[in-house]
């Protein structure tokens, strides 16, 4: 059965500080990848991948995929408190659904 | 930027009754998601269509039904509304191209007594 697992699955820390959010997964049929940010409210985009190794990068936001070792990270850094949010992998497959992880959930304290 | 409604945001109902979520897209993407959200978990797909008239079961057994009349609207109906429905839902939708990613609702967050 296809499954996406997030970790740490809850994060604490200070403004400042630099954090790795983890995703792995066991899809058949994978296509890309994909991270999103959830707030109050429905999930907005932030990343796809598609392809081992490169690094796509926003601000500061970052995040790689290693197709071989099946998972890929998130990085933040020099966190600020309006990146505290639930941060959903998600991997889509050949028929365009998406699976999805339970998130971690950042919290930033001034 | 992807413009999707959902209506209403809030919903709190008794058992029983018959609901009917709305969605509802201005790109023209002729794909369409539901998906089902409890707090902590995994979004869970529900229904999704590819195009009018063209409707599917997701993953996750549900007991509501869909229709895809017109490409704009993609309604979720609950003919009989129970607690264990209680769940935030979220419609989202995609291109046909492959490269696309998903763009989702604000979601509606469902209540029932």
């Amino acid at each position: 059965e296809d499954k996406v697992v997030q970790s740490p699955l809850s994060l604490v820390v200070h403004e400042g500080d630099t954090v790795t959010l983890n995703c792995s997964y066991e899809v058949t049929n994978f296509r890309s990848l994909l991270w999103y940010k959830q707030e109050k409210k429905a999930p907005t985009f932030l990343f796809m991948l598609t392809s081992s190794g490169i690094e796509k990068k926003s601000g500061r936001l970052s995040s790689i995929l290693d197709k071989k070792e099946l998972f890929s990270i998130l990085n933040i850094t020099a966190t600020q408190t309006g990146d505290s949010a639930v941060y959903l992998c998600a991997v889509e497959d050949d028929t365009d659904k998406l699976i999805f992880g339970t998130g971690t959930r950042l919290q930033v304290f001034p | 930027e992807a413009d999707i409604y959902q209506t209403p945001r809030y919903l709190v109902i008794g058992t029983g009754k018959k609901i009917t979520l709305e969605c509802s897209q201005t790109m023209g993407h002729d794909k369409m998601y539901w998906y089902q959200q409890d707090p902590g978990m995994e979004l869970h797909l529900i229904h999704y269509s590819y195009g009018v008239n063209s409707t599917e079961k997701g993953d996750l057994s549900s007991e509501s039904t869909v229709s895809r009349i017109r490409t704009e609207h993609f309604p979720l109906t609950l003919e009989s509304a129970r607690p264990s429905h209680t769940s935030q839902y979220l419609c989202a939708t995609q291109e046909v191209s492959s490269t696309d990613t998903q763009y989702f609702g604000p979601g509606t967050r469902l209540t029932v007594l």
